[in-house]
Parts: C-alpha cells; structure tokens; sequence
C-alpha cells in the first residue's frame, strides 16, 4: 500500500524557535497533502490542504505565517511552525491523497512537537 | 459547521464483539470512513462505505450505515487484545467539499 513518512517523528525546541515538519509520500506522487493537528481525546482538526506547486488552504482560525506550508514537489510537503510556543505543543499528523477527490487518505506517522 | 460525534471509549472482553457508534451532521456526506490509530502511530484507514450503501463487510468488520438517522456503526467480531486502538469515524464529501472531518475518536479496551 501507499505509504507516507514524517520526520522528525518527536521534536523538543525552546519557546520562540521555529520547527519543520516533512511529510513525504514514498511511493506515490500526492498531488494534495494535508495537515492536521491532534489534541489529547480530540478529533483531528484539519489545518490545511496543500496542493503542489500552489499556495496551501488554510482552515479557519489557523494562522498562516504562524503555520508555514510548503508543497514543493508531488512527493514532499513542509509545515513549519514559526515562533513556536507551549500551546503549540500537539501531535501534527499529514495524509496524502493520489489526486483530488480520490477516496482514500494515507496517513503519516505522525509529529510529537513538545515546546517548552 | 458541520459535525461528527463519537463515544469516547468502550470495554470488551477477548472473542465478543465490539460495536463502535457514531453520528454525523452532513446529511449530503459521500463517504464515510472508520479509521484506526495505535498508540504513538498515525491513522490507517480500516474501511469506509459510500453514502448509497447501508452495508459493508470486510472480515471481522461489519459497518453499517443509517442515512435517514445519520448513524454509522463498526462491528469487529471476535475482538482480540490487537484491536485495542482509538477508532476514527469520519465523513467526506457534501458542503465540507473533499474536507475529511473527524470525530474524536473511541478508544477501545480489550480484556483477555
């Protein structure tokens, strides 16, 4: 099956410094990525919708430039959390899609990002 | 907006079945999923059933779905302690456009 990886799969920074995210789909080409973040005995929030080679979707009340992403390629997606703070301490989980519309997402392993 | 609502957690003992429940807002949804997350690890999709069905059955799970009542149902059978997991329902498709919205997940406990 499709797989997709993240790196790194833990993070630990201090208070004001930025941290990236890779989401990489190793088999396939993703023409859509998304990122989502995970809070303790929640649902999944969808961030964004990354689509390669144009500028991502942001959800809203997700900040933008607080939330970096980058879809360079159809295999690799960033996210980097810009001056990060302890509320932004969350699991952050990516899934591909092989084309818009496509039923399945895979999912990456997901990001523990810890700031302290 | 719209909106998917899940039990938290559920209890079962080692060989009965399991019976996770969820409800969903989006009348309109094309597709509903049931997804499966182990401790520490991201979500694997275990199956999902189009809008125009009111069943599926893969193996050990069974998923059935209510329109009218916007009700989707996963029954494992046999449980064993592997199935220990947080269970994702989710829904596609509608006015959320090709947006996934999750509920908060089931965790569900197996006892030997």
């Amino acid at each position: 099956g499709a797989v997709v990886s993240q790196h790194p799969s833990r993070v630990i920074c201090k208070s004001g410094t930025s941290v990236k995210i890779e989401c990489r789909s190793l088999d396939f080409q993703a023409t859509t990525m998304f990122w989502y973040r995970q809070f303790p005995k929640k649902s999944l929030m969808l961030m964004a919708t990354s689509n390669e080679g144009s500028k991502a979707t942001y959800e809203q009340g997700v900040e933008k430039d607080k939330f970096l992403i980058n879809h360079a390629s159809l295999t690799l997606s960033t996210l980097t959390v810009t001056s990060a703070h302890p509320e932004d301490s969350s699991f952050y989980i990516c899934s591909a899609k092989y084309r818009t519309g496509e039923s399945e997402q895979f999912f990456g392993p997901g990001t523990r990002l810890t700031v302290l | 907006g719209e909106d998917v609502e899940q039990s938290l957690f559920l209890s079962v003992r080692e060989g009965d079945s399991s019976v996770i429940n969820c409800t969903y807002t989006d009348s309109s949804s094309t597709y509903l999923y049931w997804y499966k997350q182990e401790p520490g690890a991201g979500l694997q999709l275990l199956t999902y059933i189009f809008s125009n069905m009111d069943m599926k059955q893969d193996q050990r799970l069974t998923v059935l779905l209510n329109k009218k009542d916007k009700h989707l149902s996963l029954r494992i059978a046999d449980t064993q302690t592997g199935d220990s997991a947080i269970y994702f329902c989710a829904s596609e498709g509608g006015t959320g456009g090709f947006k996934t919205i999750f509920g908060a997940g089931t965790r569900l406990f197996v006892k030997a």
